[in-house]
């Protein structure tokens, strides 16, 4: 199966700084890389997705840049907000099958007033 | 809301008690999912339904038996189980095998 590195478990930003979590995966084949977000009580929701196809994705003050030769990719969040504070999962296909998904462990954000 | 919905929230068993856990998805999907969310560790796939049809199980003991009915309903019957099985379980939808996952929000299962 797929190995999911995570990294760092725990950010603490000052509001309006920006936050970077970073994701590294074992399978050279994995081609769909979403990331989700964690509330307390809630589901994981997807914030933002890429494929390996693409370089860069950008929603707004989300990023997603993907490098497939060093088989890692990272999320980018710009000009933090209060609400952005949650825990952050990245995950990657078990190779092509998109929906075979392995996860990190998890960031946890957390955005300083 | 996801358009996920999972009832109970939160259940106690011991570990004789039968109890199942219910999802229902609003989306009009065909893909259903079962995960595993344990503290410290990463979300575990652990079933996946298409079209009705179990097109994955990712090893689960048969102590967790799955059940899909229809496109918009997935349960999880569990007997017997442990108290390391004390974790949120999550279900998930999608609109088929290559979109993305829509997630509810999890029952939390204590085994005493």
């Amino acid at each position: 199966g797929e190995n999911v590195e995570q990294h760092p478990s725990t950010l603490s930003v000052q509001e309006g700084d920006s936050a970077v979590i970073k994701c590294t995966y074992s399978d050279s084949a994995s081609n769909y890389f979403p990331w989700y977000k964690q509330e307390l009580g809630k589901g994981p929701q997807l914030i933002i997705d890429i494929r390996s196809n693409v370089g860069e994705k950008k929603d707004q003050r989300i990023a997603v840049t993907l490098n497939k030769t060093a088989k890692h990719f990272s999320l980018h969040i710009t000009e933090t907000q209060p609400e952005d504070s949650a825990v952050y999962f990245c995950a990657a296909s078990w190779g092509s099958n998109d929906y075979k998904l392995s996860f990190g462990a998890g960031t946890t954000v957390t955005v300083r007033a | 809301e996801t358009g996920v919905t999972q009832t109970p929230r939160h259940l106690v068993m011991g570990m004789t008690n039968k109890k199942s856990l219910k999802c229902e998805q609003h989306l009009g999907h065909n893909a259903m999912y079962w995960y595993k969310q344990s503290a410290k560790k990463p979300l575990e796939l652990m079933f996946v339904y298409n079209f009705k049809e179990q097109t994955e199980n990712n090893s689960v003991p048969s102590r967790f038996s799955p059940e899909c009915p229809n496109s918009s309903h997935l349960f999880l019957h569990l007997h017997t189980l442990q108290p390391e099985d004390s974790a949120l379980y999550l279900c998930a939808s999608s609109q088929d095998l290559t979109d993305t996952q829509y997630f509810g929000p999890g029952t939390r299962l204590t085994v005493l």
